[in-house]
């Protein structure tokens, strides 16, 4: 299967500081990529979805100008966490959508995540 | 409002007995189906998905089946095994948005 790869897994920074997660396609091209929130023993929180070329559409109650979402390339999304606090600690992951026709039947894949921690 | 619901957050089943988790949700515009594995820690592991114009889809000893008419598909693990025990998130997507479900966690006891 298709290969989504995030950088870094796990990220310690202290409080105020800003934060960049990586999400990339390897091996397929995705117009479309997601990003989510995972709490412990919570299901998977959709924060939004990333559009190439375009503004990312936010979910209800996620704050844009915290979570800065950029959606370069057909293989690269990124989400950066700024001014992160000790609250906005969780585990991030993003999935990637492949374009229509790439063989793939609506499936989505997803990174294998990135713990952040704020001190 | 959950648009997919998991009722069971758990499930025990003896090794190779059958696995059956179930999935219901409200939106009949869901075009795709998908379930995925986790474990802790990790992010999830795609399984099997179904489009909303099939009934049925296999691949090895997982079988996803769709009820389009009381909106509800169930994922069948046939043997079960040690290694399947995990936490199984089912997904519906549109185009554009992709909604889970709260998962089930599943344990299966060798």
């Amino acid at each position: 299967g298709a290969v989504v790869s995030q950088h870094p897994s796990w990220v310690i920074c202290k409080s105020g500081t800003s934060v960049k997660i990586e999400c990339r396609s390897l091996d397929f091209q995705a117009t479309t990529m997601f990003w989510y929130r995972q709490f412990p023993k919570q299901s998977l929180m959709l924060m939004a979805t990333s559009n190439e070329g375009s503004k990312a559409t936010y979910e209800q109650g996620v704050e844009k100008d915290k979570f800065l979402i950029n959606h370069a390339s057909l293989t690269l999304s990124t989400l950066t966490v700024t001014s992160a606090h000790p609250e906005d600690s969780s585990f991030y992951i993003c999935s990637a959508r492949p374009l229509q026709g790439s063989g793939y039947t609506g499936e989505l894949f997803f990174g294998e995540g990135s713990r952040l921690t704020v001190l | 409002d959950q648009q997919v619901k998991q009722n069971s957050p758990s499930l025990s089943v003896q090794e190779g007995r059958i696995s059956i988790l179930n999935c219901d949700y409200t939106n009949s515009m869901f075009d795709y189906f998908l379930w995925y594995k986790k474990y802790p820690a990790e992010g999830p592991t795609f399984l099997i998905s179904i489009s909303s114009i099939k009934d049925k889809n296999e691949d090895g000893r997982f079988t996803v089946f769709l009820n389009k008419s009381a909106k509800h598909l169930s994922l069948h693990i046939v043997p079960s095994q040690p290694g399947d025990s995990a936490v199984y998130f089912c997904a519906a997507l549109t185009y554009d948005k992709v909604i889970f479900g709260p998962g089930t966690s599943l344990s299966v006891i060798p």
